[in-house]
């Protein structure tokens, strides 16, 4: 399996311009996480899908970022507007899921998209 | 605040030293797992404890678990330029309806050659 595969890998864009990360998770996972990473703030969890269900968005910082998961396969963070404080490495991860407690819970991550937002 | 907070915040030592972090958190749980970072990468698992476990070996990583404190440490063992990252404990929750996980703040180690 090649992983949780994310697009892009960098990202360079103007404040007021839409943004599109991308994530592929790995065949067979049910649970899909989005994280964001900075040096002041660390590791955050913006959303996190069940069996592509949004079940947890409570860490979504505004109104500006939106995520949607179609399918089992493809899931998509949007932000629109950025703003130069977006600017970070936003992570997705996935999980097989299940009952608490188990392996299931392990996480694998993509490389992450590091976005600038000028 | 975060479920997990991990200490040092940073770690240098020389190459062939144990390197050891520490991990606190506050509330109950289901298990507690050491996640490894290298500069420009995603996170990687390395280890899971569960709460019903005290300790736990892989190679020269060995992780313990102390509930009644609600606290878990990291020993790498002999360690090597390549052992360079941070290092993040993550933990779940008794009350966690789903699969989240909560990460800590890291340890930045650096092993010097």
């Amino acid at each position: 399996d090649a992983g949780v595969i994310q697009s892009p890998r960098h990202e360079v864009t103007e404040m007021g311009q839409e943004v599109t990360l991308r994530c592929k998770p790995i065949s067979g996972h049910n649970s899909l996480f989005w994280y964001r990473q900075t040096m002041m703030r660390g590791l955050e969890l913006l959303i996190y899908f069940n069996n592509n269900v949004p079940i947890d968005d409570s860490g979504m910082p505004e109104d500006r970022f939106s995520a949607k998961m179609p399918n089992a396969s493809f899931s998509t963070l949007k932000i629109q507007p950025s703003e130069p404080r977006d600017s970070a490495v936003y992570f997705c991860a996935s999980s097989k899921g299940g009952t608490s407690g188990s392996t299931w819970d392990i996480q694998y991550f993509g490389a992450g998209t590091r976005l600038s937002v000028l | 605040s975060q479920q997990g907070e991990e200490d040092p915040q940073a770690l240098s030592i020389q190459e062939g030293e144990n390197a050891t972090m520490n991990c606190s958190y506050k509330t109950s749980i289901n298990n507690l797992q050491w996640y490894r970072q290298n500069s420009g990468r995603g996170l990687v698992h390395l280890i899971l404890i569960r709460s019903n476990e005290r300790e736990k070996h892989s190679g020269r990583l060995r992780v313990t678990l102390d509930t009644s404190k609600k606290s878990s440490s990291l020993l790498i063992t002999a360690s090597r330029a390549a052992d360079t990252a941070s290092y993040f404990c993550a933990t779940d929750s008794l009350n966690n309806a789903g699969n989240m996980l909560t990460f800590g703040g890291g340890t930045r180690l650096m092993v010097k050659p």
